[in-house]
């Protein structure tokens, strides 16, 4: 089954930018959702298709994607930012959807 | 509003049976597929099914194929999950999602999550 690996956990100083990969064999072929998660909550959208922005998501939020790695990139880091990050796609040769393995961002 | 709300989590032993329901308001419910996603305590996210917006395709995570099975009701609004010879393992809060077409089947709408615990 197609396998999505994260960092564990990324810090990051306030206003600075915070990068968490993604890597899946061949992602970049595959368009690659991020979704921002935190504790006691569900799951919120954050990115879809790669780099598009839900309406309500705040510019300092990007995304990219080519080859093996999708990066979601945090720009202007505020204290409200800290929660886990999660990117998934869908796997057509299984049709499953597949979730990374999430990144806990720590605001320091 | 655009809401989903899940229930019908609970305690249940190894080897039991739940349903789970999902009930959505807010939206044309018939014209998206529907997910459940879940989450062990301390875990990450995992995928656990969906279903296309008219029940005709179902697709399932390799762990629960056989004991599992989603299915809807767009007269009713509902989402469901049938879950059968439950182990340990799916312990988890269990959370239905929206796959939006306009953003490319990301889930764009979620549930609050419905907390299922598999102990004897």
């Amino acid at each position: 089954s197609y396998v999505l690996t994260q960092p564990p956990s990324v810090s990051v100083a306030p206003g600075k930018t915070a990068r968490i990969t993604c890597g899946g064999n061949n992602i970049g072929s595959k368009s690659v959702h991020w979704y921002q998660q935190k504790p006691g909550q569900a799951p919120v959208l954050v990115i879809y298709y790669d780099s598009d922005r839900p309406s309500g998501i705040p510019e300092r939020f990007s995304g990219s994607n080519s080859g093996n790695t999708a990066t979601l990139t945090i720009s202007r880091v505020e204290a409200g930012d800290e929660a886990d990050y999660y990117c998934q796609v869908w796997d057509s040769s299984s049709d499953q959807y597949v979730f990374g393995t999430g990144t806990k961002v720590t605001v320091l | 509003e655009v809401q989903l709300v899940e229930s019908g989590g609970g305690l249940v032993q190894p080897g039991g049976s739940l349903r789970l329901s999902c009930a959505a308001s807010g939206f044309t419910f018939s014209s998206y597929w529907m997910s459940w996603v879940r989450q062990a305590p301390g875990k990450g996210l995992e995928w656990v099914a969906n279903i296309k917006q008219d029940g005709s395709e179902k697709y399932y995570v390799d762990s629960v194929k056989g004991r599992f099975t989603i299915s809807r009701d767009n007269a009713k609004n509902s989402l469901y999950l049938q879950m059968n010879s439950l182990r340990a393992e799916d312990t988890a809060v269990y959370y239905c999602a929206r796959s939006s077409g306009s953003y490319y089947r990301a889930f764009d709408i979620w549930g609050q999550g419905t907390m299922v615990t598999v102990s004897s």
